[in-house]
């Protein structure tokens, strides 16, 4: 069975300093790995996706998330945080060995940037 | 594009109702989901529907919930009899049918309250 942990409720970063949220997943075929991103009373939104290819995914607001297929992970990454990247983010992950489109999510992280 | 549709944005009914809750996923797209968010238990895939049929609802809570797609354009999620431990935000994403890694659309929810 697919599976997805994210292992931080909250990550606290300074305005302008790297951010990091941390993603690792568990699946019996090929991953396929997403970012998606809530803001309060809104719908989640795609941030970016690891189908294939290069380690290192770009995606949208600066954005970016690295696989690494021996530690299992897909931490979600930004050099500079902004005050308006605070909200709620979650991880998930596609099983390629299943026939199916399901995909399931992690718990979510919530992101505070503070000033 | 006038992305995924839900309706209502809020609903508070008394335990024992039966409640509807609808969505229109975006035109052209032929999956839909049905997600339920708490904070108990995060975001959970309730069904999913793949050109209008059923492909996986094994995350349906018990038979007090039902849904149907009778349209590439409709779908409804069904709680009869409706109970507190229900009231969460439900969510409905579409995606286009080209690619089981295309993003998921999601709608802004569904807030549910049962007294």
């Amino acid at each position: 069975a697919q599976s997805v942990a994210q292992p931080e409720d909250q990550v606290n970063v300074a305005e302008g300093n790297p951010l990091t949220v941390k993603c690792t997943y568990s699946v019996s075929g090929n991953p396929y790995l997403f970012w998606y991103v809530q803001y309060p009373n809104r719908g989640l939104q795609f941030l970016l996706k690891y189908i294939t290819g290069d380690n290192l995914v770009k995606g949208s607001y600066g954005f970016e998330a690295e696989f690494n297929k021996s530690q299992t992970s897909f931490h979600l990454k930004k050099p500079s945080a902004l005050v308006s990247d605070s909200a709620l983010y979650f991880c998930a992950v596609r099983d390629g060995s299943s026939n199916t489109g399901k995909l399931i999510f992690g718990q979510g992280t919530t992101l505070q940037v503070k000033p | 594009d006038a992305g995924v549709i839900q309706s209502p944005r809020h609903e508070v009914t008394e335990m024992g109702q039966e409640v509807t809750l609808r969505c229109k996923p975006i035109s052209g797209h032929n999956s839909l989901f049905w997600y339920r968010q708490t904070m108990m238990r995060g975001l959970e895939l309730l069904i999913y529907f793949n050109n209008n049929v059923p492909i996986d609802d094994s995350g349906m809570p018990e038979d007090r919930f039902s849904a149907k797609m009778p349209n590439a354009s409709f779908s409804t999620l069904k709680i009869q009899p409706s109970e507190p431990r229900d009231s969460a935000v439900y969510f409905c994403a579409s995606r286009t049918g080209t690619s089981y890694n295309s993003p998921l659309h999601f709608g802004n929810g569904t807030r549910l309250t049962v007294t």
